[in-house]
C-alpha cells in the first residue's frame, strides 16, 4: 500500500483555471506538509497541518489554498492558475516535530 | 531561520569512483538532519538520518554520512557509485523549535558514467 499517495499525478490546464490535487496518507501520522519543487529542482515547504489545523503557511499567494478535512487528508486547490505555478507539488507526512518526512510521488502540474 | 547549503550542483564521476557531497547548514541550536534521494521522474527517499549519538550515520545503499558539529555540516559520502546512483540528492534540516519545518539545500545532481 502506498503511504502518501496524491493524485493526479500528472496535471496539464490553462491559465485562469482552477485546480485541486488530492493527499491521503494512511501512516496515521498527525502532520502533513505541501511542498512546491520548482524547475530548478528547489523544494519549499508551502503549508503545513497538525491534526487538522494550520501551522506553518509560508508566503504563498492566497490563489492557494489547503484544506484538511481529517488528520489524514491534506488536500491543495489553487484558484486562477498561472504559468508561474508549473511546478512538481509534493505531499508529505510525518509522525510529529523533527521526525523523518515521507513524501507522496508528486503531482507534476504544468499551466499552458 | 535555518538555512542549507550544498555548494555542489552538479557532479558527474565514473563508476566505481568515490563519492563526497557538501552539506552545511546555519542554525545554532539542535538540529536533526537528512540525506533525501531523488531519482528520476520519481519523489524523494530518506537515504540517511542524524538525530543522535554516533556522528557517522549509515544509510541504505551504502551512503553514509558524518555530522561534525563544529564544521555544521552534514557530507554525504559513498566508497564507490554505480550507474544506478544517478539521482539529485538534497540535504535537509529540521532545528528544534523550528515549528516542523524541514528546510532543504538546492540540490546535488549527481551523474555516475557507465
Amino acid at each position: 500500500d502506498t503511504a502518501v499517495s496524491q493524485t493526479p499525478k500528472y496535471l496539464v490546464t490553462q491559465m485562469g483555471n482552477d485546480k485541486s490535487i488530492k493527499c491521503e496518507q494512511n501512516l496515521g501520522h498527525d502532520t502533513m506538509y505541501w511542498y512546491k519543487q520548482d524547475s530548478k529542482k528547489f523544494l519549499k515547504i508551502m503549508f503545513s497541518y497538525n491534526n487538522k489545523e494550520l501551522i506553518i503557511n509560508e508566503t504563498v499567494p492566497n490563489r492557494f489554498s489547503p484544506k484538511s478535512p481529517d488528520k489524514a487528508h491534506l488536500n491543495l486547490h489553487i484558484n486562477s492558475l498561472e504559468l508561474g505555478d508549473s511546478a512538481v507539488y509534493f505531499c508529505a507526512s510525518s509522525p510529529g516535530d523533527g521526525n523523518t518526512i515521507y513524501f507522496g510521488e508528486g503531482s507534476w502540474l504544468t499551466v499552458v | 531561520a535555518q538555512s542549507v547549503s550544498q555548494h555542489n550542483h552538479h557532479v558527474i564521476l565514473s563508476e566505481a569512483a568515490s563519492l563526497e557531497l557538501g552539506c552545511n547548514y546555519s542554525y545554532g541550536g539542535t538540529v536533526n538532519l537528512f540525506w533525501y534521494v531523488q531519482y528520476p521522474g520519481q519523489h524523494l527517499q530518506l537515504l540517511l538520518k542524524y538525530f543522535s549519538g554516533d556522528p557517522l550515520v549509515k544509510g541504505i545503499k551504502g551512503f553514509e554520512a558524518e555530522f561534525i558539529k563544529s564544521k555544521f555540516s552534514f557530507n554525504l559520502r559513498k566508497p564507490s557509485v554505480q550507474w544506478s546512483d544517478t539521482a539529485e540528492y538534497f540535504c535537509a534540516v529540521n532545528a528544534w523549535g523550528s515549528a516542523r519545518q524541514l528546510t532543504f539545500g538546492s540540490g546535488t545532481q549527481l551523474t555516475v558514467l557507465p
